[in-house]
């Protein structure tokens, strides 16, 4: 996806916290989406985040800074379930631009 | 369920045939988005209806092209097909863009 950094694949071990990094070009900047995606499966929003700081939900948080033109999301407690992509996207002219997203391998 | 519905969930068929997919979006969603993802790329967008007028067009080839009909459902129709564009497509519906999408469980086009 074009303007949006993220690594291409991370390992982690079960039960471990993970943190997966998103960078993006801030110009017409409308808030920052990251989404959940199981192999041959439809992504599933995890969360939207419009303002600076961090947003809790469960195990998972992700945070936005509008300056540094950066997020990332944390997923603690891992499971053998959360083995998917996550991907970082945001609104742009009346859609949503993904970024290639981040394979995450958790490891029992 | 998430309420966008995609048919054909599978679909193989031969170099330079054509085929259509059918997406219904989410009840009370007037936005249906296209997107297609092969392999190793992302989610790259491919085109937008609203109301049933086109609203933004991504990289979307000449060989394709969709509509969205009164009821609000659309089609993709991909024509004059080549192994390259065996991929998952889905499809996805919202109000606004930044209310995030629905998407459907997509097609799997594979051409052979």
């Amino acid at each position: 996806g074009q303007n949006i950094d993220q690594p291409t694949e991370m390992t982690a071990t079960e039960g471990a916290i993970v943190q997966i990094n998103c960078t993006y070009q801030t110009s017409g900047f409308n808030g920052l989406f990251w989404y959940q995606q199981h192999a041959g499966e439809a992504p599933t929003f995890l969360s939207y985040n419009v303002l600076d700081g961090l947003e809790e939900k469960g195990r998972f948080s992700s945070f936005l800074s509008r300056s540094k033109g950066y997020s990332y999301l944390l997923l603690k407690e891992l499971q053998m379930k959360d083995s998917a992509s996550y991907l970082c996207a945001h609104p742009r002219d009346d859609k949503i631009i993904f970024g290639k997203g981040t394979r995450l391998h958790i490891l029992p | 369920d998430s309420g966008v519905t995609q048919t054909p969930k599978h679909l193989i068929t031969a170099t330079g045939q054509r085929v259509t997919l059918r997406c219904s979006p989410r009840s009370g969603d007037l936005s249906v988005y296209w997107y297609q993802q092969s392999l190793d790329q992302g989610l790259q967008f491919l085109i937008q209806y609203y109301n049933g007028e086109e609203r933004a067009k991504g990289n979307i080839l000449e060989r394709f092209s969709a509509q969205q009909f009164p009821d609000l459902h659309s089609e993709l129709n991909l024509s004059s097909l080549e192994l390259g564009d065996s991929a998952l497509y889905f499809c996805a519906s919202s109000v606004e863009a930044e209310d995030g999408y629905t998407f459907g469980s997509g097609t799997r086009l594979t051409v052979v």
